[in-house]
């Protein structure tokens, strides 16, 4: 069974920029996947980031981008502030109708 | 606005049923997929199924198929999971979302499976 990768844990200095990945276990990640991200502060409901790989959902400032790197799916942050800090969490789609999401990364802004 | 409301959730023994709700509005709920994403206490999020437009199609994760039914009623803009044969692990905080890709979340309604 494929599993999706999430770094657990990553820090940015505020100010910063910051690449989080989301990858497979066994292959690449590409368009086909339909990538997307979603961000959640302890607590509350998730909000979309981005959807389709790199199309920002309605409200979410540029300073998040999607894209693919390499072979995995890539969400960056540019000039990250304190209230970034929270948890991050990707989903691809693994055909016949089925998504899945990856473990997620707990990200400090410090 | 959009508006996702989730409702039903609650204490039960294992084995047993409960069938969660979201009341939806804002949107054209009758054009839109639909979903069920849950996360257990302290962990991340699991996608549990969704259910096309018209209800023609539905998928599920492996972990409840045979046990969980996704199904919705346009007429009044909601979402329905009857869940059976409930366990343990199924214990969650139950989100509805709008689209396969989760575009709107509702803040869930908490799953207790426990005697």
């Amino acid at each position: 069974q494929t599993v999706v990768t999430q770094e657990p844990s990553f820090s940015v200095s505020p100010g910063g920029t910051v690449t989080l990945t989301c990858g497979l276990s066994s292959g690449s990640v590409s368009t086909s996947y339909y990538p997307s991200w979603y961000q959640q502060t302890p607590g509350q409901a998730p909000r979309t980031l981005i959807y389709s790989t790199n199309t920002r959902s309605s409200g979410v400032p540029d300073r998040f981008s999607g894209s693919i790197l390499g072979n995995k799916a890539a969400l960056t942050i540019t000039g990250a502030q304190a209230d970034d800090e929270c948890d991050y969490y990707c989903v691809l789609y693994m055909g016949s109708g089925i998504w899945v999401f990856g473990g997620g990364t707990k990200l400090t802004v410090l | 606005e959009v508006q996702l409301v989730e409702s039903g959730g609650g204490l039960v023994q294992p084995g047993g049923s409960l069938r969660l709700s979201c009341a939806a509005s804002g949107f054209t709920f009758s054009s839109y997929w639909m979903s069920w994403v849950r996360q257990a206490p302290g962990k991340g999020l699991e996608w549990v199924a969704n259910i096309k437009e018209d209800g023609s199609e539905k998928y599920y994760v492996d972990s409840v198929k045979g046990r969980f039914t996704i199904s919705r009623d346009n007429a009044k803009n909601s979402l329905y999971l009857q869940m059976n044969s409930l366990r343990a692990e199924d214990t969650a905080v139950y989100h509805c979302a709008s689209g396969r890709q989760l575009g709107y979340w509702g803040q869930g309604t908490l799953v207790t499976v426990s005697s």
